[in-house]
């Protein structure tokens, strides 16, 4: 079965600093794979989605991940953190005839002043 | 603008009792789910459905059951509330295809007294 890692429960970021965020994947197959973001008292929100095409995703908010095969990853990116980025931010990932997603445990990031 | 609401933003309710959380999707998406999400595990699946009057277990079906009459709503039923099921309950739909992100509902965060 799939599944999804997210190391470190609480990321804390500068403002204006990268934010990373790190998402690794189990999959024997090539999988699909999406960045949610969840603010406060809300449901979550899609971030981005890689669906097999190109390999670097552009999302909203100034959002990007990138999909390597090789590493089995799909990292998070920002360049430069914004007060308004702070939310917790989930992976997750879905194999091609399987409607399931798999989640990760998700990142809480604060950023800082 | 895509939609999906929750009947509820609050409930608090007693120790065996019977409790329904509702979500009706104006998309017309084939499949629903509901998750439960708790502080430091992410999201976990609890039920979906891919079809009017279909379910599935998800990860965690132990103590729910699900109704799908129509279309656009999918029923939470906990037939006996413990206090093991207080969290918060999100519900989420999507098209028929695995690529297609889901979309989530503001969530309902239950509290079981």
């Amino acid at each position: 079965a799939q599944s999804v890692t997210q190391l470190g429960s609480h990321v804390s970021v500068s403002e204006g600093a990268l934010v990373l965020l790190r998402c690794n994947y189990s999959s024997s197959v090539p999988p699909y794979l999406f960045w949610y973001v969840q603010y406060p008292n809300q449901g979550l929100q899609l971030l981005l989605k890689y669906t097999s095409a190109a390999t670097l995703v552009k999302g909203i908010n100034g959002f990007e991940a990138e999909f390597k095969k090789s590493e089995t990853s799909f990292h998070l990116t920002k360049p430069s953190a914004h007060m308004s980025d702070a939310a917790e931010y989930f992976c997750a990932v879905t194999l091609y005839g399987n409607n399931r997603l798999a989640f990760g445990k998700g990142n809480q990031v604060v950023v800082i002043p | 603008d895509v939609k999906v609401t929750q009947s509820s933003r609050y409930l608090v309710k007693r120790t065996g009792e019977k409790v329904f959380l509702e979500c009706v999707q104006d998309m017309d998406h084939e499949n629903m789910f509901w998750y439960r999400q708790d502080p430091g595990l992410g999201l976990r699946l609890i039920y979906f459905s891919y079809d009017v009057k279909m379910k599935e277990k998800g990860d965690i079906p132990e103590g729910y059951s699900v109704s799908r009459e129509k279309k656009e709503r999918f029923s939470l039923i906990l037939e006996s509330a413990s206090t093991n099921q207080t969290s918060m309950y999100l519900c989420a739909s999507s098209l028929g295809t695995s690529y297609n992100e889901q979309f989530f509902g503001p969530g309902t965060r239950l509290t079981v007294l």
